[in-house]
């Protein structure tokens, strides 16, 4: 079945320091990507959907990348903040299904 | 635009007792979604809706859930004989032509089964 790999656990930043988070997925269907970002006590919001291979989204600072190739997508920030503590969601959607399939999530702190 | 609103934000029970979760989503979104989001871990689909029709809802942990939606709009999710194991947040969401279309989601209800 289809599924979603996200590398990073707990991820604890400096202020003004790079954030890179990587998912790989396996579907046999044509897939769509999307980041998602939960802060405490609240529901998932949506950061974005990833666009198109080889093209570059972004959202509040943030860049989403996707390698079709390498069956892969990753979501980057040059310089977090403090306000970006949160806990950062892959997630797939393939053609077959209407079920969206998240990553395990990473927990970013960043300290002031 | 209003977003998903879903009641009540928290509920305490002891196990063996029922609980009803409700959730009204986005005006206009047809398609509407049951997670269930263990403590440090992603949301897992229960079930959802396209209109008041269920497309899926082989993921229910058991016959001790349902769920309806029964004018295709406001949707409750109950649980009867809650227990330990239930605990967790319960989170709605909405979208329009559900599909691979972006989800909206609502604040969760956090339930803890003692």
């Amino acid at each position: 079945g289809d599924s979603v790999t996200q590398t990073e656990g707990p991820v604890t930043l400096s202020e003004g320091t790079s954030l890179t988070v990587n998912c790989s997925y396996e579907t046999k269907q044509y897939p769509t990507l999307f980041w998602y970002v939960q802060y405490p006590g609240e529901g998932p919001q949506l950061l974005f959907k990833v666009p198109k291979a080889n093209e570059k989204g972004s959202n509040r600072g943030f860049e989403a990348t996707y390698n079709k190739e390498a069956t892969s997508f990753h979501l980057q920030k040059a310089s977090v903040q403090e306000s970006d503590s949160a806990v950062y969601y892959c997630a797939l959607a393939s053609s077959g299904s209407w079920q969206l399939i998240f990553g395990s999530g990473t927990q970013l702190t960043v300290m002031p | 635009e209003a977003g998903v609103t879903q009641s009540p934000r928290y509920a305490v029970l002891q196990e063996g007792q029922a609980v009803s979760f409700w959730c009204d989503p986005i005006s206009g979104h047809d398609t509407l979604y049951w997670y269930q989001q263990p403590r440090d871990q992603g949301p897992q689909l229960l079930v959802y809706f396209r209109d008041e029709a269920v497309i899926d809802n082989s993921q229910l942990p058991s016959d001790r859930f349902s769920a309806v939606r029964p004018k295709g709009t406001n949707s409750t999710l109950k649980i009867q004989s809650a227990k330990q194991g239930d605990t967790a947040t319960y989170l709605c969401a909405s979208s329009f032509r559900g599909a691979r279309a972006e989800q909206f989601f609502g604040p969760g209800t956090r339930l803890t089964v003692l």
